[in-house]
């Protein structure tokens, strides 16, 4: 059964750079059937999509959070990374990872629980 | 950029009911549309994918229509633990994606 699991500092303070790593298990993140996503959620809101990875390194962003967002991979860790810089408190969220699906267009099947990371002095 | 409207935003119901949810693209997407549940705490949990495939192991009463520009996600008949968000999501515009507002389902 495959599981993702976020993990990353809780608090990040404004103007500094949040960075969060997803470990996957149960499953190779080298497949080159799946992309790799991150997605957040601030408290109460929707969901926006953040920005996805292949294995070998390939990466699209959101276009509103471009400038601020690099992903990347460990395929010897089973792992991928979101780093978000220049953060204030509209960054604050639920930060979720996920694997991507592009079958028929990009789906989000298997998602981790979900970290909280606040932004504050 | 391709915006997602979700009708109605809350909606209250009763177990039993019969409930649909519009999603509405300013553009046309083709099928390429998802639906996903969100309870509580939770992460989201992928439904419908292409407009109208029932992911594996979703129960047959959540149904999904729809192609170009209007799309609905059906529950034939609500049982208590479909009481959640629901979450349209476009990715026509691959690889950007984009989701719909939500639409919180509550107990009548």
């Amino acid at each position: 059964q495959l599981q993702l699991q976020e993990s990353g500092p809780g608090l990040v303070k404004p103007s500094e750079t949040l960075s969060l790593t997803c470990t996957v298990s149960g499953g190779s993140i080298s497949s080159s059937s799946y992309y790799w996503g991150w997605i957040r959620q601030p408290p109460g809101k929707g969901l926006e999509w953040i920005g996805s990875i292949y294995y070998s390194g390939s990466t699209y962003y959101n276009p509103s959070l471009k400038s601020r967002v690099t992903i990347s991979v460990d395929t010897s860790k089973n792992q991928f990374s979101l780093k978000l810089s220049s953060v204030t408190a509209a960054d604050t969220a639920v930060y979720y990872c996920a694997r991507v699906i592009t079958i028929f267009g990009v789906d989000f099947d298997y998602w981790g629980q979900g970290t909280l990371v606040t932004v504050s002095s | 950029d391709i915006q997602m409207t979700q009708s109605p935003s809350s909606l209250s119901a009763s177990v039993g009911d019969r409930v649909t949810i519009t999603c509405r693209a300013s553009q046309s997407i083709s099928s390429y549309l998802n639906w996903y549940q969100q309870k509580p705490g939770k992460a989201p949990k992928l439904l419908i994918y292409a407009a109208s495939s029932l992911q594996s192991g979703v129960p047959s009463r959540f149904s999904g229509s729809g192609s170009g520009t209007d799309f609905t996600l059906t529950i034939s008949s609500l049982q208590p633990e479909d009481f959640a968000t629901y979450y349209c999501q476009q990715s026509y515009s691959t690889p950007t994606v984009t989701f719909g507002q939500g639409t919180r389902l509550e107990i009548k």
